[in-house]
């Protein structure tokens, strides 16, 4: 029972340096959606995807990029990384707007960009 | 807009004591609200939520939570800590109709010694 599944736990880039961060569920989730946690700030919403094919922005979206080519998977693209990302990276999935059913998040990628 | 705030960034505490750890909440439309516990190297998991209905909502391990709507909180309580109850906690607001946006508060790290 894998839940969410993210990838990988720690990276670490240079800036101007790109990377995707993997997300993963297997609960046939159609809600997906990526925080960044900052220390003072909570989390906070980057994208999320209301379904395969369907994405939308959140609170921070800039420098970002995301797409959602099957039900599965969520992942978030840096195309061009700032020290400013560093941060926590939380990606979370639950059922179609249900509010009967909670968010589940993956545990985390912590990336740092010098 | 919505918006969170929790006013304790750090609260120390010993075991066997009690607890409360505040939330206070802005919106100008109805809310569903959240409370989440993250352990170390962790993601989120839901410990708490309140939708509709009995304003005292409870949870397995002990915590409760109130809202009290003309006074915009949902404060976290619970009678007698235990060391394992060390986490931080997120306290978490959404509208009905697009509860999986979440808007979370800053966070509050509960810290409990012998």
């Amino acid at each position: 029972n894998a839940g969410v599944t993210q990838t990988p736990k720690f990276q670490v880039l240079k800036t101007g340096q790109s990377m995707t961060l993997q997300c993963a569920q297997d609960m046939n989730h159609e809600y997906m959606s990526w925080y960044r946690q900052d220390p003072g700030m909570g989390l906070r919403l980057i994208h999320y995807s209301v379904g395969a094919g369907i994405t939308d922005q959140g609170e921070v979206p800039n420098g970002y990029n995301v797409s959602r080519s099957t039900t599965e998977d969520f992942p978030l693209r840096l195309l061009s990384a700032a020290p400013s990302q560093t941060s926590v990276y939380f990606c979370a999935s639950t059922r179609q707007s249900s509010y009967n059913s909670p968010l589940h998040f993956g545990n985390g990628t912590r990336l740092t960009v010098t | 807009a919505q918006s969170v705030t929790q006013l304790d960034s750090q609260v120390p505490v010993f075991e066997e004591a009690p607890v409360e750890l505040r939330c206070n909440y802005s919106s100008s439309v109805s809310v569903y609200l959240f409370w989440y516990v993250q352990y170390p190297n962790q993601g989120l998991q839901l410990l708490l939520k309140y939708l509709s209905g009995s304003t005292l909502v409870k949870s397995i391990n002990g915590f409760e939570a109130e809202f009290n709507k003309s006074q915009t909180s949902f404060h976290l309580r619970k009678p007698s800590v235990h060391i394992s109850d060390t986490a931080e906690y997120f306290c978490a607001v959404s509208q009905p109709g697009t509860a999986s946006k979440l808007t979370f508060g800053t966070g509050t790290r509960l810290q409990v010694t012998l």
